[in-house]
């Protein structure tokens, strides 16, 4: 099993549109996780991150579920710009970031 | 706003030769990583590095690797013999951690290529 799975998408929504993202991990010793993005053949840059009582930063929303091992990222009003990959990261003690696949978003004038 | 600055941003080897990648981490970061990235894939931890030696490295960290800070602000990655399935994006990134903060923050990349 992935220590981070996300579904790949991709994800084709309108602008304006509401979009979720899901993410399970299978390691219960991770420590924190992070959403970040990633444009085509660019580094990925930090989102947002998710602590237990999940948080929210303008138009998007995280939420982690210890016991389902599951982290959520909402996305809304979305904009042409919001178009990349995200990337569902979880945080090992001493700092070793395992990254999921990337869930694709393409936003739709 | 502080960023992770790396050179080159592209290197084109033969396969067999050594390279050295280079990364300047952000001024106050503590802890310093590198990763890669093989187009198509994801991204995968490679090694962490603090207080002047390595804390962790994967499987992928093999004697062919090796990481070094050889001043106050380069943080350097070598790759000693450099084969085809090298031919990757490596990423540095750095992190405070000191007060609590875990986020890691990543340079451009430099983009490998072994031919």
């Amino acid at each position: 099993r992935k220590e981070v799975e996300q579904d790949p998408g991709p994800f084709n929504v309108p602008e304006g549109a509401t979009v979720a993202f899901n993410c399970t991990y299978s390691n219960s010793a991770s420590q924190s996780f992070f959403w970040y993005r990633q444009d085509c053949r660019k580094e990925p840059k930090l989102l947002m991150s998710v602590y237990s009582s999940g948080n929210e930063d303008g138009r998007f929303t995280a939420q982690l579920n210890r016991a389902s091992q599951y982290i959520s990222l909402l996305i809304r009003d979305s904009k042409l710009s919001d178009s990349a990959t995200y990337l569902c990261v979880a945080r090992y003690q001493g700092g070793k970031l395992i990254f999921g696949q990337g869930t694709e978003l393409s936003v739709k004038p | 706003e502080p960023e992770v600055t790396q050179t080159p941003s592209h290197q084109v080897t033969q396969m067999g030769q050594e390279v050295i990648l280079r990364c300047v981490p952000i001024s106050n970061h503590l802890y310093f990583y590198w990763y890669r990235q093989i187009l198509g894939q994801k991204v995968e931890f490679l090694v962490s590095f603090y207080n002047n030696e390595i804390s962790e490295k994967s499987e992928i960290f093999d004697d062919q690797f090796s990481v070094e800070r050889p001043d106050g602000s380069n943080f350097t990655l070598k790759i000693r013999s450099t084969k085809l399935e090298d031919s990757a994006m490596y990423f540095c990134a750095s992190s405070e951690v000191s007060s609590g903060r875990l986020e890691q923050y990543f340079g451009p990349g430099t983009r490998l290529t072994v031919t």
